[in-house]
């Protein structure tokens, strides 16, 4: 089965500094990949998937982007981070109509 | 739009007593439905799932849950938590635009030993 790793597990980090959050996936070849959010009393969100290499759909507007340079690597950015970025960020890969995760990122934004 | 309720936000409980998690869906076509468990300082992981037949499905370490379609309802059960259990718990039914699952809000459980 697929293997989701994503780094860092916690970050914080000053508004206005740039991110960068990392996700690669082991085990499977031109995989559906996610970006979820999980704000405090909140359910996850998800931010943007990808079908493939350089191929990126937002669901909703917002500070961050979302890249996909490899068949295997999703990276999660932004340019200049708000307050309201915190949260809980996890990386996901879908096989049919189940879901892997990564560990998931904690970032606070200060 | 589709979308997923779980009623309780934190769930606190002794070791031995029995547990029920509600999960409410809505949702207009065929549902697959999911509870996750995501353990301190782990990842999300799968619990149990529901794609069609019996409606009593049982995932790993002991839990279970129903879906009542009538109810729109896949709630999660297990007889008697142990301390181990404390995690949160998400709920999830597929339906999103995009092939995604949508989640519900998550329900932390603390078991006291």
């Amino acid at each position: 089965s697929q293997t989701i790793h994503q780094w860092p597990a916690t970050l914080v980090q000053p508004v206005g500094s740039p991110l960068s959050l990392e996700c690669t996936v082991e085990g499977t070849s031109n995989p559906n990949l996610y970006w979820y959010r999980q704000a405090a009393g909140r359910g996850l969100q998800l931010l943007f998937y990808s079908v493939g290499i350089g191929q990126i759909s937002s669901e909703v507007p917002q500070n961050l982007s979302a890249s996909r340079p490899q068949d295997r690597q999703f990276i999660l950015s932004s340019k200049k981070l708000l307050l309201s970025d915190s949260g809980f960020y996890l990386c996901a890969c879908q096989g049919g109509t189940e879901a892997f995760f990564g560990q998931g990122t904690r970032l606070t934004v200060v | 739009a589709q979308s997923v309720s779980q009623h309780n936000h934190h769930v606190i409980l002794s070791e031995a007593a029995s547990l029920e998690l509600g999960c409410n869906y809505s949702y207009g076509g065929t549902v697959n439905l999911f509870w996750y468990v995501q353990y301190p300082g782990q990842h999300l992981q799968l619990l149990l799932k529901y794609f069609s037949g019996d409606p009593l499905v049982k995932g790993i370490k002991g839990f279970e849950a129903e879906f009542i379609k009538s109810k729109f309802s896949f709630n999660l059960r297990k007889p008697s938590v142990q301390w181990s259990d404390t995690a949160e718990y998400f709920c999830a039914v597929n339906g999103g635009s995009q092939g995604n699952l949508i989640f519900g809000k998550g329900t932390k459980l603390s078991v006291k030993p």
